[in-house]
Order: C-alpha cells, then structure tokens, then sequence
C-alpha cells in the first residue's frame, strides 16, 4: 500500500479556509485517496474520497493533481468544532487484492477563535 | 439504527489476564477491522476479516486473536502476551464495494 505524509499539525483561525496536503509519491493506478475526521476518543469518520481531479461534498473538497503523488482536503470557514485529527488514506477501496485500511499520523487541527 | 457497536465503552483488567472486547455491526458488512490507538498517535492495524471464518494479522497482531464465526461480530482477545495492552481500541466495518468505513465508539481498555 502506497505510504501517506501529511504535516502533524496545523493552526488556524474560524472563519478561514484550511488547506492539509498529503503526499502520497507511490500511489497505484487502482488507489483511491480517502480522508477521515477523529475527535479525541471517538472513531474516525469518513469525509470525502476521490481519484482524480476534485471532488466536493458538502463539507469538504479533495483536490488531486493529474499525477496523483499528492492530494489537498480543503475545508472552508472553519470553526471551533473543527478541530481534530484528519487522517489521508490510500488504496483499493473497490475490493482489490488488498483490503486493508491503513492509517499514518493524521494532521492534528487545531482552530483557535 | 444500522451501526457498529463495541462493548464495554471502558475495561479495567489485572496483569497477565486475558480480556475479550466485542464488536458488533448490523449493516451487513464483510470487512470488519481493529485497530489499536494509543496517546497522541494514529491508528494501527491489529487485525483484519474480509469475510466468515478468515481474518489476517494486520501490522501488531502479536499479543492479541480474533474470531470471525458470524458476519455480524469480529470480537478481539487481548491475551496476556500482549506485553503493552493499556490503549484505546477501535473496531470498523466496510463494505468492500463501498467507499466508506463505519466505526464503532472504541473500547478503553486500562490493565493496572
């Protein structure tokens, strides 16, 4: 499964859009980019999925270039309530060969008032 | 309400004792998933079950077994090899042909 780097954390302020890159240099043809929300003792939660170019729901978009080493969770006006780790994952979400989820660090949000 | 359930929500456990975390889910899902979590880290794969009566060993599975018999329920043994079992626990579920992953509340488990 291809690795994930994302920063350990990042600040910002409500009301500001928070752009958290992860890079992912050795993704497959068949990998699908998936970003998940942690508050602290809860599960993670599923935000948003994409493969290619950009994809927007209604919290969130994921922006992927055309060589998809890397991908961009944008949130915009963030708020308080937004503060929590935001985990980058990458692999075969349609049953491949692998089934696995594998998590990395995550990017601790921290948005301040 | 379709969901993932883990019980107990918090488990105290004496030393070199084995201790039984269980995981539920009604949606009908094949992959089922646990995960270990300590302070201030991210998630770690214990182990995994694509499907009744086969599961494989994720990045930590010394210390710990599974059991898959039903689809609906993947419980975790935390056996007394584990030499570090103090954490927070996390089970999910997944349809392989879905996008998403449903997580249960997790399981704080404390061996004192």
């Amino acid at each position: 499964l291809a690795k994930t780097t994302q920063p350990i954390s990042m600040d910002s302020y409500e009301g500001q859009e928070v752009n958290i890159t992860c890079s992912h240099n050795n993704i497959a043809t068949n990998d699908y980019i998936t970003w998940y929300q942690q508050f602290p003792s809860q599960g993670p939660r599923f935000i948003i999925q994409g493969y290619k170019t950009k994809v927007t729901n209604e919290v969130a978009s994921l922006f992927i270039p055309a060589d998809r080493k890397s991908s961009t969770l944008s949130l915009p006006r963030v708020s308080l309530s937004d503060t929590a780790v935001y985990y980058c994952l990458v692999g075969d979400s349609y049953g491949g060969a692998t089934n696995k989820l594998i998590f990395g660090t995550g990017t601790l949000l921290a948005v301040q008032p | 309400d379709g969901g993932i359930t883990q019980s107990p929500k918090y488990l105290f456990r004496k030393e070199g004792q084995n201790v039984t975390l269980s995981c539920e889910q009604n949606l009908n899902h094949d992959a089922m998933y646990w995960y270990r979590q300590d302070p201030g880290q991210g998630l770690r794969l214990i182990y995994y079950s694509q499907i009744v009566n086969d599961f494989q060993k994720g990045d930590i599975a010394e210390g710990y077994s599974v059991s898959r018999e039903k689809k609906e329920s993947f419980p975790l043994t935390v056996t007394s090899a584990q030499k570090n079992p103090t954490a927070f626990y996390l089970c999910a579920s997944r349809n392989p042909l879905n996008t998403e992953a449903f997580f249960g509340q997790g399981t704080r488990l404390t061996v004192v």
